[in-house]
């Protein structure tokens, strides 16, 4: 079946510092891939996406792309800020329509950007 | 705009007692969907409905029951609580698609004694 596997955490960065949050992933057809941020007391907002392969999802600094041939998209960001500590769920979604169409989610990763 | 609003943020029930989570949606979606989040494990699916009449278990259906009363609404009741049932509960919604995204609520955080 589907699934998604995360590296875990926590992440601990200094401000300023690049971040890598390795995500990976096994599915049938062609799905479509997401970024989640989780902050702390509140749900998950998509942080980006990509629905086919060699897409870049990009947004608020973060970028990750669609690597059909490795099965990952790893989520990165050149300088990060203290603003940046959360969760962070990868997640993909069978390229079909209908609801029966799930996401199913990683396990989530924590980065922790200190000062 | 509202988005997802979810009803209550805090519960703390005792073994046994029923209650039931609210979710409303604001965005005229068609597909709903209830979460649980625990640590170490990720979002599990507990049910879903892909449109107004419809509903399907998710991944860890036992123990809860769902009731898609109209468009907006999605409500998630629990029959008779277990400690097993303490976690942080989200509701979603989403266009119909594959590549449209779930919007979430802010989560109710549920302890069961």
């Amino acid at each position: 079946g589907n699934s998604v596997t995360q590296m875990e955490g926590p992440v601990t960065l200094s401000e300023e510092a690049f971040l890598t949050i390795n995500c990976t992933y096994t599915a049938t057809g062609y799905p479509s891939l997401f970024w989640y941020v989780q902050y702390p007391g509140e749900g998950l907002q998509l942080l980006l996406k990509a629905t086919k392969a060699d897409d870049k999802g990009s947004n608020k600094g973060f970028e990750a792309t669609y690597r059909k041939e490795t099965t990952s998209f790893h989520l990165e960001k050149g300088s990060v800020q203290v603003s940046d500590s959360a969760v962070y769920f990868c997640a993909l979604s069978g390229n079909y329509g209908g609801a029966t169409n799930k996401l199913i989610f990683g396990t989530g990763t924590l980065l922790a950007v200190q000062p | 705009n509202a988005g997802v609003t979810q009803t209550p943020k805090f519960q703390v029930l005792k073994t046994g007692q029923s209650m039931t989570l609210q979710c409303a949606q604001d965005m005229n979606h068609n597909s709903m969907y209830w979460y649980r989040q625990d640590p170490g494990m990720g979002l599990r699916l507990i049910y879903y409905s892909a449109s107004e009449g419809t509903t399907d278990k998710g991944e860890v259906p036992n123990g809860y029951n769902v009731s898609r009363l109209n468009k907006r609404e999605f409500s998630l009741r629990l029959e008779s609580a277990a400690p097993s049932q303490t976690s942080v509960y989200f509701c979603a919604s989403r266009s119909t698609g594959g590549n449209s995204p779930l919007h979430f609520g802010n989560g109710t955080r549920l302890t069961v004694t």
